[in-house]
């Protein structure tokens, strides 16, 4: 099982700031991911990466940025929020098989 | 077409019943099969995964995969009231090998 954290748990902010989500994952996991989940609906892959100085745009266009400079981190950033943004955010990692979830990082912009 | 499909439910089923959940998937090189349960407000937890065809069993949980028609299953037996919850189909290793693809999950209603 992995051990993956994601800070901060809740975030409310107001329009215009920028915000960093953090996500990290101690099992050495190659392969992170981002989604994007509104209350009651699916998820919605908007960043992965594969390894380190990897990282691919996911199937839901997302405003966001990532970057993986270390295999154990995989933060996402988010230049200028807006309320559009507001949502559940889910960091997630894999080795060879299954894949982890954080517990999710809800965003609020007002 | 979706990757991934799911009964969007709910589906509702008495204490003690046994609930059975039903996925489709697109992708027939896929090779990895997961069913995760997600609670109102939380993360999705993983609680079968399914790499070959036929059952596989833990505890209460029975996951099904039949390669042939792209089709997996979960049985949940006993269903408590604390199953309730959404469950999600995964599926990976097919043409894009490292992506995970969900289906929008089928909501479970067990009633005491």
């Amino acid at each position: 099982e992995a051990d993956i954290y994601q800070t901060p748990r809740y975030l409310v902010i107001g329009t215009g700031k920028k915000i960093t989500l953090e996500c990290s994952q101690t099992m050495g996991h190659d392969k992170m991911y981002w989604y994007q989940q509104d209350p009651g609906m699916e998820l919605h892959l908007i960043h992965y990466s594969y390894g380190v100085n990897s990282t691919e745009k996911g199937d839901l266009s997302s405003e966001s940025t990532v970057s993986r400079i270390r295999t154990e981190h995989f933060p996402l950033t988010l230049e200028s929020a807006r309320p559009s943004h507001t949502s559940q955010y889910l960091c997630a990692s894999s080795g060879i098989g299954e894949l982890f979830f954080g517990e999710g990082s809800r965003l609020t912009v007002l | 077409q979706k990757e991934v499909e799911q009964n969007s439910g709910p589906l509702s089923v008495p204490e003690g019943a046994i609930a059975s959940l039903n996925c489709t998937y697109s992708d027939r090189g896929s090779q990895s099969f997961f069913w995760y349960r997600q609670y109102s407000g939380k993360s999705p937890e993983l609680i079968m995964s399914i790499y070959s065809n036929g059952d596989k069993e833990d505890g209460r949980f029975t996951a099904q995969l039949n390669k042939a028609s792209q089709y997996v299953s979960l049985l949940i037996r006993d269903s408590q009231p604390s199953d309730s919850a959404t469950y999600l189909c995964a599926v990976s290793g097919g043409y894009n090998f490292n992506k995970f693809y969900f289906g929008s999950g089928t909501k479970l209603n067990v009633k005491p």
